[in-house]
């Protein structure tokens, strides 16, 4: 199985400042054949399905605003809300499709400082 | 729009069978594009793949849950269905079902249901 792991379990930041989240993975997730790397960002809040924010790392999916991006290769990734709204309370997963069992990170929780 | 939505008992007592299906609307679940997945979230804890299907019946699940994962298909209905067996306190959670893209089995979530929460006790 391919653990995914994410740091740090939480953080805080103050609205309009920079959140950064990390994901590292056991093995690769980048596909030779392809250059890809599978791999997808989720945006988790209290009492609502997950939402996909990113996926093939880096690209975002319809609709999600551009604060939020993706990059990394390989063995880790980051994911980054570049100027940190109210509404971007939530828990943030990341996830790899590179193979079965499909598998998230921990998670990470980001609050307002 | 896709639509997902989570049926099913919210007790299930411990040794007896979790059953749940999800009902898609606003598009086929018959697509070659896509896999129909089950994912889980105990209480304070995180996201775990349960398994996931396709339209023609084939297969993924997670080898965690040790065999005790059987997801079905009925593309006249436009839903799929989980049973998972010999349950305990620790199957407490809440239930998602989700699409997702088919690469060779795999993929990522882009329409997922509410969830459902299944509480398993006596």
């Amino acid at each position: 199985d391919i653990v995914m792991t994410q740091s740090p379990d939480s953080l805080a930041v103050s609205l309009g400042e920079r959140a950064t989240i990390n994901c590292k993975s056991s093995q690769s997730v980048l596909y030779s054949s392809n250059n890809k790397n599978y791999l997808a960002w989720y945006q988790h809040k209290l009492g609502q399905p997950p939402k996909l924010l990113i996926y093939w790392a880096s690209t975002r999916e319809s609709g999600v605003p551009d604060r939020f991006s993706g990059s990394g290769s390989g063995t880790d990734f980051t994911l980054t809300i570049s100027s940190l709204q109210a509404e971007d309370v939530a828990v943030y997963y990341c996830q790899q499709y590179y193979s079965t069992p499909l598998t998230f990170g921990g998670g990470t929780k980001v609050e307002i400082k | 729009q896709l639509q997902l939505q989570e049926s099913g008992p919210g007790l299930v007592k411990p040794s007896e069978t979790l059953s749940l299906t999800c009902t898609v609307s606003g598009g086929s679940i018959s697509s070659s594009s896509y896999y129909w997945g089950w994912i889980r979230q105990p209480p304070g804890k995180g996201l775990e793949w349960i398994g996931s299907i396709y339209y023609n019946g084939s297969t993924y699940d997670n080898p965690s849950l040790k065999s005790r994962v059987t997801i079905s298909v009925d593309t006249s209905k436009d839903q799929f269905s989980l049973k998972l067996s010999s349950v305990t306190a620790a199957d407490t959670a809440v239930y998602y079902c989700a699409r997702h893209y088919n690469y060779v089995g795999c993929g990522y979530f882009d329409y997922w249901g509410q969830g459902t929460l299944v509480t398993v006790s006596s």
